[in-house]
């Protein structure tokens, strides 16, 4: 199982919106609605930010969105703030029920 | 609120078993909606989702097809907790490991605070 496609950086100044794309193919993302996002600061564990393309848990700002479109997934964060900065993961349920990660994508804020 | 609690050596030798273990509290390793993962994480190979236990009614445990030939993932239900053990590692194996809770739909909601564990001699 190939790992998902997502840039390997995006940035944007704070105010603005965002947005990390995350690809896949007809055995995982687009064959579920089971994407989910991860945002990971420097040293820690990674935290759930939507689940189920464009569910947030309990606690997670509304600022951050999920969609889904065929074989692509994406991560929208508008009003970017300093605190967004940080590696983002999508992470897919795939048809050999297994978990499939996205690369990662680095998100700078400027 | 799940609290995930990791254990294990941070020092492996090539071609032995690597070890580790998620202890839970707040959930059980037996619920019937949760399901309980091991992910590992090395600059060369980024996030990788290594396997789970769940259960439904039985025991069922999947695995990432790039370990399934050396993993093994055991729930524990006299301690509340799963373990990880990977066999014949090499210094590929390198990285800092997870345990997680969560679903495919839920996503992994919980995290242990991660364990760095090197292979080498």
């Amino acid at each position: 199982q190939s790992a998902l496609t997502q840039p390997a950086s995006v940035s944007g100044s704070p105010g603005q919106s965002i947005t990390i794309s995350c690809t896949g193919t007809s055995t995982d993302v687009g064959s579920y609605n089971y994407v989910s996002w991860y945002q990971q600061h420097p040293g820690k564990a990674p935290k759930l930010m939507i689940r189920d393309v464009s569910n947030r848990p309990s606690g997670v700002s509304n600022r951050f969105s999920g969609s889904k479109s065929g074989n692509t997934a994406s991560l929208t964060i508008s009003g970017l703030q300093a605190e967004d900065e940080a590696d983002y993961y999508c992470c897919s349920y795939t048809t050999s029920s297994t978990l499939v990660f996205g690369g990662g994508t680095k998100l700078t804020v400027l | 609120q799940v609290q995930l609690q990791q254990s294990g050596p941070g020092l492996v030798k090539p071609s032995q078993t690597l070890s580790l273990t998620c202890a839970i509290s707040g959930d059980s390793v037996s619920s019937n909606s949760a399901a309980w993962n091991w992910i590992r994480q090395s600059p060369s190979r980024g996030l990788e989702w290594l396997g789970r236990t769940y259960y439904r009614s039985k025991w069922f445990y999947e695995y990432a097809v790039s370990v399934k030939s050396r993993i093994t993932i055991n729930p524990d239900t006299s301690k509340n907790q799963f373990s990880l053990q990977l066999n014949s590692v090499t210094p590929e194996d390198t990285a800092v490991y997870f345990c997680s809770s969560g679903t495919a739909a839920a996503g992994m909601g919980y995290w242990g605070q991660g364990t760095l564990v090197t292979v080498s001699s």
